[in-house]
């Protein structure tokens, strides 16, 4: 069974950084590219980066640019998404979802949220 | 960056009625469009991928068709489970956008 599982979410003021990690299981971690998407309490979803296989290919939503980074560890089987700088707008809930080309399998997220 | 627009906003039927949710792009991105399903509390699942393609595991009653910039995903006979907030999504160019959703409620 295909598992995949946040964790790291919380409360941090503004200007601070949190680090989300997601476990993954049941399928060859090593063989997808995996994402982060976030969703922001009664919104739509949003995607926010991305990162290969191989981690050869990286890509971030403009609005994260420059304050988040993405990475993984294939054999730990693992993703993570480091967050600085983080603001108000921020505050959503983080899915880690797998996938080559559309995204397969979801987590089931970790909510972050960025206030004073 | 490629904008998709869902209509309607909201669609409310009853069960055992057809659904039909429209996904309109920006500019066209072939076949490459992915629709996903999300429930209250829940991640989102994948439901069509590359326009037409039932991923693993999807009730027949789901079906997905277009191309370019049109597209459209259909449920034949709503069944109560059915009722939920579906996502169209484009892998044509990068970032994968998703559209603003469309939410399908009970009349």
């Amino acid at each position: 069974e295909v598992q995949l599982v946040e964790s790291g979410g919380g409360l941090v003021k503004p200007g601070g950084s949190l680090r989300l990690s997601c476990a993954a299981s049941g399928f060859t971690f090593s063989s997808y590219s995996m994402n982060w998407v976030r969703q922001a309490p009664g919104k739509g979803l949003e995607w926010v980066s991305s990162i290969s296989s191989s981690s050869s290919y990286i890509y971030y939503a403009d609005s994260v640019k420059g304050r988040f980074t993405i990475s993984r560890d294939n054999a730990k089987n693992s993703l993570y998404l480091q967050m600085n700088s983080l603001r108000a707008e921020d505050t959503a809930v983080y899915y880690c979802a797998g996938g080559n080309t559309v995204f397969d399998y979801w987590g089931q997220g970790t909510l972050v949220t960025v206030s004073s | 960056e490629i904008v998709l627009t869902q209509s309607p906003a909201t669609l409310s039927l009853s069960p055992g009625e057809r659904a039909t949710l429209s996904c309109r792009a920006s500019q066209s991105v072939s076949s490459y469009l992915a629709w996903y399903q999300q429930k209250p509390g829940q991640a989102p699942r994948l439901l069509i991928y590359d326009a037409s393609n039932r991923a693993t595991g999807i009730p027949a009653r789901f079906s997905g068709s277009g191309s370019g910039t049109d597209f459209t995903l259909t449920i034949s006979s709503l069944e109560p489970e059915d009722f939920a907030v579906y996502y169209c999504q484009q892998r044509s160019n990068w970032p994968g956008t998703f559209g603003q959703g469309t939410k399908l409620e009970i009349k």
